[in-house]
């Protein structure tokens, strides 16, 4: 059981370039979560999805999309990448088997975006 | 908006002490806290949680307080270690329309703690 996890782990990326960052689970979680953390900032969440084949904007989702074709995956992309995006991402899933799972969200270990 | 803060952005305590960390919240709406732990290069890892119904929970070295009457939650780490050095961050949940939610939280900027050996 290797919980959330993250690919790539780092990347550096050109102003323009595009990229797909693929988060997975093997918690069977329903919900999943995109979050971007900046320093001083806190976690912001990005988009989100509450199942298979939904998604959902999140506080800031200006310059990304999502897509979960798979109950397991959660990709997050960037068409055209900018320096703003430089960031550290998180992905995280929850379960809603009850009131308290479902807000007890599983991270990721972050994959670590430079944009020049 | 909705927001999250934290009283103090650094906390730097010895071995053995006991660590409040502190966590003030806006939206008397919220109905739900959790407190997470994230160490350097790694995703944020679940403390603990409460509900808006408690004011005390107890885990395994750690409590959480929360005071409605000031919208005001703590994290209590009994006998500090080295080990729980790390930021600290505060989370909060607000119901969506129809009493409804999808788990999305807000979250606080975070506190460093340093345990000094």
């Amino acid at each position: 059981n290797a919980g959330v996890t993250q690919t790539p782990k780092f990347r550096v990326l050109k102003t323009g370039q595009s990229m797909t960052l693929l988060c997975a689970q093997d918690m069977n979680h329903e919900y999943m979560y995109w979050y971007r953390q900046d320093p001083g900032m806190g976690l912001r969440l990005i988009h989100y999805s509450v199942g298979e084949g939904t998604t959902a904007k999140g506080e800031v989702p200006d310059g990304y999309n999502v897509s979960r074709l798979k109950k397991q995956n959660f990709l997050l992309g960037l068409e055209s990448a900018a320096p703003s995006q430089t960031s550290v991402y998180f992905c995280a899933s929850s379960s809603r088997t009850s009131w308290r799972s479902v807000e007890t969200q599983y991270f990721g270990p972050g994959t670590r975006l430079l944009v020049l | 908006g909705e927001s999250v803060g934290l009283h103090l952005p650094t906390l730097s305590v010895q071995e053995g002490d006991n660590s409040i960390i502190n966590c003030a919240y806006s939206n008397s709406a919220s109905d739900y806290f959790i407190w997470y732990k994230q160490e350097s290069g790694k995703g944020p890892q679940f403390i603990i949680d409460i509900r808006s119904n408690m004011d005390k929970r107890q885990g395994q070295r750690v409590t959480v307080l929360l005071n409605k009457t000031v919208k005001h939650l703590s994290l209590q780490i009994a006998a500090t270690q080295p080990g729980d050095s790390a930021v600290y961050f505060c989370a909060e949940r607000s119901q969506g329309a129809g009493g409804t939610s999808y788990g999305k939280l807000t979250f606080g900027q975070g506190t460093i703690l340093t345990v000094h050996p």
